[in-house]
């Protein structure tokens, strides 16, 4: 079965602008995470989405949102971007108790 | 406030020997915990996980421990490979939400 897919692979944006990112889960998996990478951060959780709820919220400001549809695709937005939003972002499926399945993730630079 | 710890940011080790990846956790309501190796460029992948209730999980190569009195586990590869070259992350759960580590990364040198 297909992975989780998350578009774009890549983006470069400017401070001060906004960005989306988007996060299809395996099919049949209903909670969505998000999580931000950053040298030397590991992997910081950012937002957990359930059946278009979110269920769980990291220590992010509220710059950083996301949401669910009811196919279970997720998006995030990031507004107002500042430099230091410059990072790898991970999208993760989970149909159960068992761990995630990490898509390949977006990496977005901001200059 | 950082759960997981993984203290040492990097490890390398000559192939053939063995690999000891370690992690320490805060909260012991944690009671299922994973293993996530990550290549550049691509996402986390799954590598082996343990339930509270055992303190060994064993699969092929790759050997888990649980020591849950000292709130450690640790990641055995034994023989460590110049492939297994990659960030390991460690993850706990408390059922709610996963926690990771900052990520150990691993050279195998040939």
């Amino acid at each position: 079965k297909a992975g989780v897919t998350q578009t774009p692979r890549y983006l470069i944006k400017t401070r001060g602008q906004q960005v989306t990112l988007s996060c299809s889960p395996i099919s049949g998996h209903r909670s969505v995470s998000w999580y931000q990478q950053t040298p030397g951060q590991g992997l910081q959780f950012l937002f957990e989405y359930f059946s278009e709820t979110q269920r769980n919220k990291g220590n992010f400001p509220g710059r950083f949102s996301g949401r669910q549809f009811s196919n279970s695709r997720s998006e995030m937005n990031v507004s107002t971007l500042e430099l230091g939003d410059s990072a790898l972002y991970l999208c993760a499926s989970r149909g159960g108790r068992m761990g995630y399945t990490f898509g390949s993730g977006t990496r977005l630079t901001v200059v | 406030d950082q759960q997981v710890k993984q203290n040492s940011p990097s490890l390398s080790v000559q192939e053939g020997r063995i690999s000891i990846l370690n992690c320490d956790y805060t909260n012991s309501m944690f009671d299922y915990f994973l293993w996530y190796k990550k290549y550049p460029a691509e996402g986390p992948t799954f590598l082996i996980s343990i339930s509270s209730i055992k303190d060994k999980n064993e699969d092929g190569r790759f050997t888990v421990f649980l020591n849950k009195s000292a709130k450690h586990l640790s990641l055995h590869i034994v023989p460590s490979q110049p492939g297994d070259s990659a960030v390991y992350f460690c993850a706990a759960s408390d059922y709610n939400q996963f926690y990771f580590g900052t990520g150990t990364s691993l050279t195998v040198i040939p």
